[in-house]
């Protein structure tokens, strides 16, 4: 069975832009959540989607957004970039919430310039 | 916004047993405690996770609290692939609250 998919697994913006990044959770998983990681912040819960709907949302401005598809597959979407969103972006994928066993993709590292 | 505490580091020999001691003290009666770890540059690892009852599996030994309110993450024999980051996690605000992650303990095995 193949595991969380994140693309693109490293991507460079300058300050303004907008991102765009994609999490593929493993089949038969409904859950997806988002976490923000940088050296000095640690882990951050960004969001956790299931059945195409938000149940929770982090302590993260209105720039940050995300979204769910039917076939589960999730999408977060960074606009108008600030240095400090410089980071590591996990996507964690489970059966269904609240189960807490989670899987985790590689992430997408994402520079702001 | 965490709701469990731990030490920011802690050294182990290897082959010796690691005894990551997690505290969440404000746990709720059917919350379960989950540990993940995170080695460099990959994503956070699921290792084990309990209630009430001690738990084993492969990679580690739970121990939980009568009360609850603390566990410990024990790895056997540690070895040098065992250096990571540990998390203890549990949901902050029941079961529909949020997944939240503290910032881990550093596990640093040494030869």
């Amino acid at each position: 069975k193949a595991g969380v998919t994140q693309t693109p697994r490293y991507l460079i913006k300058t300050r303004g832009q907008q991102v765009t990044l994609s999490c593929s959770p493993i089949s038969g998983h409904r859950s997806v959540s988002w976490y923000q990681q940088t050296p000095g912040q640690g882990l951050q819960f960004l969001f956790e989607y299931f059945s195409e709907t938000q149940r929770n949302k982090g302590n993260f401005p209105g720039r940050f957004s995300g979204r769910q598809f039917s076939n589960s597959r999730s999408e977060m979407n960074v606009s108008t970039l600030e240095l400090g969103d410089s980071a590591l972006y996990l996507c964690a994928s489970s059966i269904q919430p609240p189960n807490e066993k989670l899987f985790f993709g590689s992430g997408t590292q994402l520079s702001v310039l | 916004d965490a709701k469990t505490t731990q030490p920011p580091s802690m050294d182990c020999a290897e082959g010796r047993a690691a005894n990551l001691p997690c505290n969440h003290s404000t746990i709720s009666g059917n919350e379960y405690v989950y540990w993940y770890r995170q080695i460099h540059s990959q994503g956070p690892q699921y290792i084990i996770h309990g209630l009430k009852n001690n738990e084993t599996n492969e990679m580690a030994s739970l121990i939980i609290t009568e009360d609850r309110k603390s566990s410990t993450l024990i790895l056997p024999h540690a070895t040098l692939r065992d250096t990571a980051v540990y998390y203890c996690i549990v949901r902050v605000g029941g079961n529909t609250g949020k997944l939240i992650f503290g910032q881990g303990t550093t596990l640093q095995v040494k030869p």
